[in-house]
């Protein structure tokens, strides 16, 4: 079993659309999660930490479910900009900043 | 600011040859990553440092592979002899601190294709 596992799409939806990615780790202990966001051809960038509590950021939402090793991310109204790879991302020791990414879902989003 | 540096972009060679990819991590981060990406395996750690000192290089595939940090602003990942397989992107990054949560950033990539 992989350590992190994503559905790998794509999806595709049109401008406004809400969307939403679920993604699975395997390491009960891991510590730390984060969404990166890679475009065609470029490197991966940092979207956002994954709270406890679930956090916000515009119109970005993750959730973590530490009972089920489940995260997800949301996407509100959809733009043509967000159109992308999300790689969900895992630190499984807590210690030293050692991170297992996921293969990455794609999204594509159309007018 | 600068951001993570990494040469070449683009490199062509032949099954055989020696391939030396070059990294400079941002100043003042401490922790240096070697990541590999392919269609097929995705993202792949393949080695780190802290201070210069490797740290994991448990991702390191064979043999062929060798990473130096010989300071703080320069790291290189040498291939030889390169085999077709090793066709990937190879990605740099760099952060600061010990903590778990603090951010990664990455170079553009080396992109190498093993003829």
């Amino acid at each position: 079993r992989k350590e992190v596992e994503q559905d790998p799409g794509p999806f595709n939806v049109p401008e406004g659309a809400t969307v939403a990615f679920n993604c699975t780790y395997s390491n009960s202990a891991s510590q730390s999660f984060f969404w990166y966001r890679q475009d065609c051809r470029k490197e991966p960038k940092l979207l956002m930490s994954v709270y406890s509590s679930g956090n916000e950021d515009g119109r970005f939402t993750a959730q973590l479910n530490r009972a089920s090793q489940y995260i997800s991310l949301l996407i509100r109204d959809s733009k043509l900009s967000d159109s992308a790879t999300y790689l969900c991302v895992v630190n499984p020791s807590g210690g030293y900043n050692k991170l297992i990414f996921g293969a990455g879902t794609r999204l594509a989003v159309h007018p | 600011d600068a951001g993570v540096i990494q040469s070449p972009r683009h490199e062509v060679t032949e099954m055989g040859q020696e391939v030396t990819l070059r990294c400079k991590p941002i100043s003042g981060h401490d922790y240096l990553f070697w990541y590999r990406q392919t269609m097929m395996r995705g993202l792949e750690l393949l080695i780190y440092f802290n201070n210069n000192v490797p740290i994991d290089d448990s991702g390191m595939p064979e043999d062929r592979f060798s990473a130096k940090m010989p300071n703080a602003s320069f790291s290189t990942l040498k291939i030889q002899p390169s085999e077709p397989r090793d066709s990937a992107v190879y990605f740099c990054a760099s952060s600061f601190g010990v903590y778990s949560g603090n951010t990664i950033y990455f170079g553009e990539g080396s992109w190498l294709t093993v003829v």
